[in-house]
């Protein structure tokens, strides 16, 4: 139980395009889920944190025109990469968790990003 | 605020030697403390947690953590590595009172050698 799924594994894309990577819960319902970004070598950084059915909330630095967050339901968020640049190659990966206050994380595989 | 420190940035150790990875933690509240592993180009694998009860926690593979109040540690053990444990390890931490937002650590390298 408790799989995370991310789609795609990997993009490559032009410079200046929107770029959607998808974040499923396949087993268990997803109240929240974190979109977070990960350089090479380095730890996972947070981004945002995305409740279903309301807003986003941002992490202070990150962009929130830049990287759209949707939550339509309780399986899926979206997080679009808007006008890609190659400084926004990197690797993200989300994580779900249930309930309010769920005590664990499930992280999907990852996105690897790669704009030219 | 919360934070984590792995003041390891690899460790090396030899397969069937035992394995420990070091972790201490800094919360305002009771922490909930965690242990990832990643492997090449893949997402995070959860190993174990600490949430209440008893100090030394088991989890997944084999391995185990102890929490140490006094010593904000957390510190990852496995008896006997494999060379299949050779990963990146990750701790993390979350602070009842501020929510369900994890930090993590910036991540310790295992190398186990045959």
């Amino acid at each position: 139980g408790a799989v995370v799924s991310q789609h795609p594994s990997r993009v490559i894309c032009k410079s200046g395009t929107s770029v959607k990577i998808e974040c499923r819960s396949l087993d268990f319902q997803a109240t929240t889920m974190f979109w977070y970004r990960q350089f090479p070598k380095q730890s996972l950084m947070l981004m945002a944190t995305s409740n279903e059915g309301s807003k986003a909330t941002y992490e202070q630095g990150v962009e929130k025109d830049k990287f759209l967050i949707n939550h339509a339901s309780l399986t899926l968020s979206t997080l679009t990469v808007t006008s890609a640049h190659p400084e926004d190659s990197s690797f993200y990966i989300c994580s779900a968790g249930a309930g309010v206050n769920t005590d664990t994380q499930y992280f999907g595989p990852g996105t690897r990003l790669t704009v030219l | 605020a919360q934070s984590v420190a792995q003041p390891e940035d690899q460790v090396n150790v030899a397969e069937g030697n035992p394995l420990t990875v070091k972790c201490t933690y800094s919360v305002s509240g009771n922490p909930y403390l965690f242990w990832y592993v990643q492997y090449p180009n893949r997402g995070l694998q959860f190993l174990l947690k600490y949430i209440t009860g008893d100090n030394l926690v088991k989890g997944s593979y084999g391995f185990e953590a102890e929490f140490n109040k006094s010593q904000t540690s957390f510190h990852l053990k496995k008896p006997s590595a494999l060379v299949s444990d050779s990963a990146l390890y990750f701790c993390a931490v979350r602070d009842k009172a501020a929510g369900n937002k994890l930090t993590f650590g910036g991540g310790t390298r295992v190398l186990v050698k045959p």
